[in-house]
């Protein structure tokens, strides 16, 4: 089966960049996309598609990037608000099979 | 505005069976692919299955197929998850979510509802 590999945690202290990374050998053909998801297993929120692609409404904070077979979350400024559960997402080498990372749990010093 | 609305979770044995429901509003469902993902309390997101707009294509996860059936009624802006055989791993809160991208190019999930719990357990 495919994965997608994420470190179990991030810490960062506020005003500060987080850099949350994903790797998994798909993703040099396929897109990388990163949600969030607040504590108490809310509804997870779409902040990146298409690697580096932003939906409307999603502060210009956070941004994607993508080089080889890793996808970046990087969120700048960050603020006592991000702390959050942060996926990866993407698919299997077909495209037809979505996967997610384990998640990194991004804290707030 | 879009709205995702899951209902139909609650407590069965194992073995049995639950039918997830998942209430569209603010988009025409049958425009969209729709999937169902799961987490399992204290754990991380798996993606369970999705179907095309007229329900006829459908892809499911290893670890369901046989088991769980997604399937849809477009006249009544719902979307279902059929689970039987259900056992302890399969607890958890299940997500519906509208899918965008294409199959084999970034399918990806832009909504989601809130969850419904599942737990199964004797």
């Amino acid at each position: 089966s495919y994965e997608l590999t994420q470190a179990p945690s991030v810490s960062v202290s506020p005003g500060q960049t987080a850099r949350i990374t994903c790797s998994g050998d798909a993703l040099s053909k396929q897109f990388g996309f990163w949600y969030q998801q607040k504590p108490g297993q809310e509804a997870p929120i779409l902040l990146i598609y298409k690697d580096t692609e932003r939906p409307s409404g999603v502060p210009e904070r956070y941004s994607g990037s993508s080089s080889g077979t890793t996808v970046t979350l990087t969120i700048s400024g960050v603020q006592a608000a991000d702390e959050a559960d942060y996926y990866c997402q993407s698919a299997d080498i077909s495209g037809s099979y979505p996967v997610f990372g384990g998640g990194t749990k991004l804290t707030v010093l | 505005q879009v709205q995702l609305v899951e209902s139909g979770g609650g407590l069965v044995k194992p073995g049995g069976s639950l039918r997830l429901s998942c209430a569209a509003s603010g988009f025409t469902l049958s425009d969209y692919y729709m999937s169902w993902i799961r987490q399992a309390p204290g754990k991380g997101l798996e993606w369970v299955a999705y179907n095309s707009g007229s329900g006829t294509t459908i892809y499911s996860a290893v670890s369901v197929r046989g088991r769980f059936t997604i399937s849809r009624a477009n006249a009544l802006n719902s979307l279902y998850l059929q689970m039987n055989d259900l056992t302890a791993e399969d607890t958890g809160v299940y997500f519906c979510a509208r899918v965008l991208g294409s199959v084999g190019n970034g399918v990806h999930f832009d909504q989601w509802g809130q969850g419904t719990l599942v737990t199964v357990s004797s």
